[in-house]
């Protein structure tokens, strides 16, 4: 079973939907991430949680809203969706600081459309 | 600002060939860089990772180098195969455990 899951894999939606897109992980990690891929842009950073209490604005969090509902969940919100919310969302975990390896586990994606 | 710049956004290469990616960053007080790749439904899955003290990492036939003070990466690939097809991003952190800042990518095609 992969270690971080993301549910939907794809959504269309139409303008003004409020949309949920959901992250879960196995890999006991306190930090979670939610990034959006455009293309031509790379991954940009949308908000970012260390643990359960802990919630971050990352670089466009404008639009969006979290919630970490346990150590596992991280779920992330377009309250009212636009067209230009279209884009591939990814959700990422990582371990603390400073361990063995210092990198990000990534989900495979949610390819989401706003009409 | 800090920002990550990768060249070329494509490439395509017969099967076989050595190639070359590049990746540049503005500020060149990283701590480490990373080099992901992205398969299309897969997500992202990270391949070599450079810290700030280091000059290369080698993992079979990649092999990433780092030169902090001019601000560049590169990844080099021997031998490419067709299942080296995907894309290649670069990213840097500027503190432990910092946030990723990522470039935008090289969408490699190797033809057999």
């Amino acid at each position: 079973d992969a270690d971080v899951t993301q549910t939907p894999r794809n959504r269309i939606t139409k303008t003004g939907k409020r949309i949920m897109l959901e992250c879960s992980q196995t890999k006991g990690h306190d930090r979670m991430y939610w990034y959006r891929q455009d293309p031509g842009l790379g991954l940009r950073l949308i908000y970012y949680s260390f643990d359960v209490k802990d919630i971050n604005k990352g670089e466009i969090s404008d639009g969006y809203s979290v919630s970490r509902q346990a150590q596992a969940k991280f779920s992330l919100s377009l309250e009212s969706a636009i067209p230009n919310q279209t884009a591939l969302y990814f959700c990422a975990t990582s371990p603390p600081p400073g361990g063995r390896t210092d990198t990000q586990y990534f989900g495979p994606g949610t390819r989401l459309t706003v009409l | 600002k800090q920002e990550v710049t990768q060249i070329p956004a494509a490439l395509s290469v017969p099967e076989g060939e050595n190639l070359v990616l590049n990746c540049s960053f503005t500020d060149s007080a990283i701590y480490n860089l990373q080099w992901f790749r992205q398969d299309p439904g897969k997500g992202l899955t990270s391949l070599l990772l450079i810290q700030s003290s280091q000059r290369e990492q080698t993992s079979g036939r990649l092999n990433a180098s780092l030169d902090k003070s001019s601000g560049r990466s590169t990844l080099y690939i021997a031998a490419s195969q067709p299942g080296d097809s995907a894309t290649y991003l670069c990213a840097v952190t500027y503190n432990q455990g910092g946030k990723l800042i990522f470039g935008q990518g090289t969408e490699l095609s190797v033809k057999p």
